[in-house]
């Protein structure tokens, strides 16, 4: 398996608080992904990251910002968490972009924003 | 139209019977193709890629990709019940990976 770590693995919270996931490969990939998983939706792409400090939008990026100070830590934060933001997230790393790479998933985090 | 659309199921195979799961895409510039399994509860883990028209066999696994058509599917020779599991396509545009929303696939003993 891929050496890619997500933590918290579960969370709960209430509305309106911060909240912070981190993923962490061992790999040294240079790209790194966070995808948010729903019923009805499939997984969709938050945000990604192509190296260290440099960061894009995905598809559903409004409420999320995040964060890459070091190649093996991605930081995924929700300023002020809502209960449309519970979800399953993913990390997933690959070392290339673009899809020329397979991607490698993390084991997910499950939030609750009550 | 969806970018990428699937059957959600669930699809009830026999065990030993082959499965077939289809996928069909609305970028028709898009180059790359993929299928990951996900089992419940667990994290989707890549099974098979195909890039050019034609089939691409995998020991049990078969993708078949018609460009012309849009569409990308996946055979499951000999489905056996450790095969039950969501079955996600992905297509890649502009860079970026496009997942389908899965289907359900349940082999049955």
């Amino acid at each position: 398996d891929a050496g890619i770590t997500q933590s918290p693995r579960h969370k709960v919270t209430e509305t309106g608080t911060p909240v912070t996931l981190r993923c962490h490969q061992t790999e040294n990939h240079r790209y790194m992904y966070w995808y948010r998983q729903d019923p009805g939706h499939g997984l969709r792409l938050i945000h990604y990251s192509y190296g260290v400090k440099d960061t894009d939008k995905g598809e559903v990026s409004d409420g999320y910002s995040v964060s890459r100070s070091k190649t093996e830590d991605f930081l995924l934060t929700l300023e002020s968490a809502t209960s449309s933001q519970t979800s399953v997230y993913f990390c997933a790393i690959s070392e290339e972009g673009g899809g020329a790479d397979t991607q490698y998933f993390g084991p997910g985090t499950r939030l609750t924003v009550l | 139209q969806k970018e990428v659309e699937q059957n959600s199921g669930p699809l009830s195979v026999p065990e030993g019977a082959i499965a077939s799961l289809n996928c069909t895409y609305s970028d028709r510039g898009s180059q790359s193709f993929f299928w990951y399994r996900q089992y419940s509860g667990k994290s989707p883990e890549l099974i098979m890629s195909i890039y050019s028209n034609g089939d691409k066999e995998d020991g049990r696994f078969t993708a078949q990709l018609n460009k012309a058509s849009q569409y990308v599917s996946l055979l499951i020779r000999d489905s056996q019940p450790s095969d039950s599991a969501t079955y996600l396509c992905a297509v890649i545009r502009d860079d970026k990976i496009i997942f389908g929303k899965g289907t359900r696939l349940h082999i049955l003993p």
